[in-house]
């Protein structure tokens, strides 16, 4: 059964910290791990990572592979108020055909204090 | 109007009543998804269905049923549901297997409450 752990649970900081979110997983024939944000709702979308090593970077926000230790970590520098959310991880794997659909961890709420 | 669309955005049923909750996606896409997302749970993935074929069946009770006319909307049908289905359930699509693209977008939600 694939497998996603997110650590931690829950994070507090101030304003203008750098934070760290993790994400571990096991699957079979694994095909990318996503990272999302929810707000209030719906998740949006934030990065697609499926090769090792590379770096995906928008704005503050980065994020990283490991497919040979199996995880990922989420960066944000410069927290704001507005980053304050709930941060999904999920992986796809490969099938013999058709969609995919996606596993969740129980994502890191992330609370970020003025 | 852009991206996923849900509706209804809040519905409240008792346990015989039967409704249906609605996707429609903006985007062009081929595949879609159900998911369910229950208080302090992960997400979970209900059905997909790629080119309006149900590719999968996440082991979901036959009280929810699915219907993917066409690309673009995909229903759950709701009956006899159980209090303990109170949940959101979101909806979301992705351009499809084969095209390299697969990052899904999620609709805003339908919020579920069975009395």
């Amino acid at each position: 059964e694939d497998k996603v752990v997110q650590s931690p649970l829950s994070l507090v900081v101030h304003e203008g910290d750098t934070v760290t979110l993790n994400c571990s997983y096991e699957v079979t024939n694994f095909r990318s791990l996503l990272w999302y944000k929810q707000e209030k709702k719906a998740p949006t979308f934030l990065f697609m990572l499926t090769s090792s090593g590379i770096e995906k970077k928008s704005g503050r926000l980065s994020s990283i592979l490991d497919k040979k230790e199996l995880f990922s970590i989420l960066n944000i520098t410069a927290t704001q108020t507005g980053d304050s959310a709930v941060y999904l991880c999920a992986v796809e794997a490969k099938s013999g055909g058709g969609a995919d659909g996606l596993t969740f961890g129980k994502g890191t709420h992330l609370i970020i204090q003025p | 109007e852009t991206g996923v669309t849900q509706t209804p955005r809040h519905l409240v049923m008792g346990m015989t009543n039967k409704k249906s909750l609605k996707c429609e996606q903006h985007l062009g896409h081929n595949a879609m998804y159900w998911y369910k997302q229950s208080a302090k749970k992960p997400l979970e993935l209900m059905f997909v269905y790629n080119f309006k074929e149900q590719t999968e069946n996440n082991s979901v009770p036959s009280r929810f049923s699915p219907e993917c006319p066409n690309s673009s909307h995909l229903f759950l049908h709701l009956h006899t549901l159980q209090p303990e289905d109170s949940a959101l359930y979101l909806c979301a699509s992705s351009q499809g297997r084969g095209t390299g693209r697969d990052e899904q977008f999620f609709g805003p939600g339908t919020r579920l409450t069975v009395l």
